[in-house]
């Protein structure tokens, strides 16, 4: 079984650029979830998706965007980036099934630089 | 207040030693899960145990076990006989449902260090 595959693993923009980062989860899951790891902030949720629909959302700015398709592959957009956007993406991938469910698997995230 | 503490930024253990790492949660919901990942220098959250709130007994993975206090909000990691490959940064996580909504919630990590 695949496991969570992040694309591209490692990318550098300038300031003002945007930027899009997919994520594929495991073949049967149907959610999607996106955390933002910096060494300031600690991992922070962004949002999650769960048959092509936003579920839920943290608290980030409306230049973080994302989708979900009807295969469950997932996309995430930042607009307009800061030099405060460079951190690691990391995509979690689940059956969505309810929070007393075991599983809930991470890709190797997609490492962003802003210059 | 936090809803996942990890109280040990860093710590260091001798090889072949077990290491217990600290993990207290809060929480109202009576279904919750609570997971371990660790983090190596490569970025990758590698899932390593789960213990479902309503699991009777403590979750075990090969030589990763949680101890699993429910009374305590407790839901500590146990590694047994630590390996040099067992230096990372460890994340203890939560899962709970807010407003129908699947929420997870990460601790602030602590990070192994295993001495040969």
């Amino acid at each position: 079984k695949a496991g969570v595959t992040q694309t591209p693993r490692y990318l550098i923009k300038t300031r003002g650029q945007q930027v899009t980062l997919s994520c594929s989860p495991i073949s049967g899951h149907r959610s999607v979830s996106w955390y933002q790891q910096t060494p300031g902030q600690g991992l922070q949720f962004l949002f999650e998706y769960f048959s092509e629909t936003q579920r839920n959302k943290g608290n980030f700015p409306g230049r973080f965007s994302g989708r979900q398709f009807s295969n469950s592959r997932s996309e995430m957009n930042v607009s307009t980036l800061e030099l405060g956007d460079s951190a690691l993406y990391l995509c979690a991938s689940s059956s969505g099934g309810g929070a007393n469910t075991g599983e809930l698997f991470f890709g190797e995230g997609s490492r962003l630089t802003v210059l | 207040a936090q809803k996942i503490t990890q109280t040990q930024p860093g710590m260091f253990v001798q090889e072949k030693e077990a290491v217990t790492l600290d993990c207290t949660y809060d929480t109202s919901d009576p279904s919750y899960g609570l997971f371990w990942y660790k983090q190596p220098s490569s970025g990758e959250m590698i899932f390593l145990i789960y213990q479902g709130s309503y699991d009777q007994q403590n979750a075990t993975e090969g030589r990763y076990s949680l101890n699993f206090q429910k009374a305590r909000k407790s839901a500590n990691l146990v590694i047994s006989a630590s390996q040099l490959g067992d230096s990372a940064m460890y994340f203890c996580a939560m899962r709970e449902i807010d407003f129908g909504n699947e929420k997870l919630t990460f601790g602030t990590g602590t990070r192994l260090t295993i001495i040969p």
